[in-house]
């Protein structure tokens, strides 16, 4: 089974720019969730998507959205970007079964550097 | 306010040897699941182990046990053996709402260093 994959990997932009970043997540799972992580932060919680609905939603401006397909991959979009902005984005996905355990499966991350 | 707590920045431990990564929670759920990864300098995160917060016994998987402290609300992490491979960030984590979605809440993390 292929892991979540994320693309694109390493990108650079510039103040005031919007990316879009996607994830396609492991077969089968319906869960989807968008982390930041930048050095002394840890791992900040954006977004939940499960079967096209977000689910929920982290304390971040509304420069940061997201959705996601009928197929589970989803995007990420961040708008006019800040210097503050640059981090690694960590998608994760999961069976998204509510009440039950599961861990959340990480792809390798989009690391983003805002000029 | 913080929901995951993790004081130690950083840890050495002799290889070989048993060391404790320490993880204290805070919710007023009955119902949670806790969760340790490790990300090494490569960047993926790896689960390494889970309790739910109805489990009585302490979760091991191999050389990873979890010391639950439910009344403290503490979910320490021990790694026996230490081995170089070892050398990575771990995180603690923390999954709520479980009825409703699923949220996770990760602590600040706790680079450990293993010594040969």
């Amino acid at each position: 089974k292929a892991g979540v994959t994320q693309t694109p990997r390493y990108l650079i932009k510039t103040r005031g720019q919007q990316v879009t970043l996607s994830c396609s997540p492991i077969s089968g799972h319906r869960s989807v969730s968008w982390y930041q992580q930048t050095p002394g932060q840890g791992l900040q919680f954006l977004f939940e998507y499960f079967s096209e609905t977000q689910r929920n939603k982290g304390n971040f401006p509304g420069r940061f959205s997201g959705r996601q397909f009928s197929n589970s991959r989803s995007e990420m979009n961040v708008s006019t970007l800040e210097l503050g902005d640059s981090a690694l984005y960590l998608c994760a996905s999961l069976e998204g079964l509510a009440g039950g355990p599961g861990e959340l499966f990480f792809g390798e991350g989009s690391r983003l550097t805002v000029l | 306010a913080q929901k995951i707590t993790q004081t130690q920045p950083g840890m050495f431990v002799q290889e070989k040897e048993a060391v404790t990564l320490d993880c204290t929670y805070d919710t007023s759920d009955q119902s949670y699941g806790l969760f340790w990864y490790k990300q090494p300098s490569s960047g993926e995160m790896i689960f390494l182990i889970y309790q739910g917060s109805y489990d009585e016994q302490n979760a091991t998987e191999g050389r990873y046990s979890l010391n639950f402290q439910k009344a403290r609300k503490s979910a320490n992490l021990v790694i026996s053996a230490s081995q170089l491979g070892d050398s990575a960030m771990y995180f603690c984590a923390m999954r709520m709402g479980m009825d409703t979605g699923n949220q996770f809440y990760f602590g600040t993390g706790t680079s450990l260093t293993v010594i040969p």
